[in-house]
């Protein structure tokens, strides 16, 4: 069975904060995807990042910046700088292999981020 | 414009009452998905389809039904038999080829049965 874990429900910052979203992860699978999704309050989620069990390295893109780290089967999301557009629901999803899975996303419960000004 | 629209954004209906969910995607992929969503829980899958004329159950089917004749197309019925409707769904499609393709989310129905 395959399992994502967000612990942290709501996170609230001030504008310029740095802020990260823990993401932790459970599969069988040697090969599996990785995924961070953004919800805002108009309900779309609107896809971020995908990464590969084999690919870890990080990723920056712009803000946003990403830790894939196998040995603790964490995928964690941070915003530099943060700022009040990123209010949001972040969803972290994990994918298995298509043999064992098909294209199932599994699902964390979010983190509900909240940026002050 | 390629997308995904479900359509309409707010609906109403009576307990007992089918009603039907539309989902259309111009994307040309071949894979659609249906997710419920619930306030403080992640999605969860309940039908899935990866080609024309065929579909999966996913996680909560029960209540649901589906049907996939145009690759265009993915309606979702909500039944009387499912005991609480009221929820936020989501249709998504993916490209269904060798290698991984992420999902992309239309912008959701939000079903209220009273």
């Amino acid at each position: 069975a395959q399992k994502v874990t967000q612990a942290q429900t709501e996170i609230s910052v001030v504008e310029k904060e740095d802020v990260t979203l823990d993401c932790v992860y459970e599969t069988r699978d040697t090969t599996y995807y990785l995924f961070w999704y953004k919800q805002p309050p108009s309900g779309e989620l609107v896809f971020l990042i995908r990464r590969n069990s084999f690919d870890e390295q990080n990723e920056i893109s712009g803000r946003y910046s990403w830790n894939f780290q196998k040995s603790t089967s964490s995928f964690n999301f941070t915003i530099t700088a943060s700022q009040v557009v990123d209010s949001a629901v972040y969803f972290c999803a994990l994918r298995g292999e298509r043999k064992s899975s098909g294209d199932k996303l599994t699902f964390g419960t979010g983190t509900r981020l909240a940026v002050r000004p | 414009d390629g997308g995904i629209t479900q359509s309409p954004k707010y609906l109403f209906r009576k307990e007992g009452q089918n009603v039907t969910l539309s989902c259309e995607q111009n994307l040309n992929h071949d894979a659609m998905y249906w997710y419920r969503q619930d306030p403080g829980q992640g999605l969860r899958l309940i039908y899935y389809s990866q080609i024309v004329n065929d579909f999966q159950k996913g996680d909560i089917a029960e209540g649901y039904s589906v049907s996939r004749e145009k690759k265009e197309s993915f309606p979702l019925t909500v039944t009387s038999a499912q005991k609480n409707p009221t929820a936020f769904y989501l249709c998504a499609s993916s490209a269904h080829y060798v290698g991984v393709y992420e999902q992309y989310f239309g912008p959701g129905t939000r079903l209220t049965v009273t």
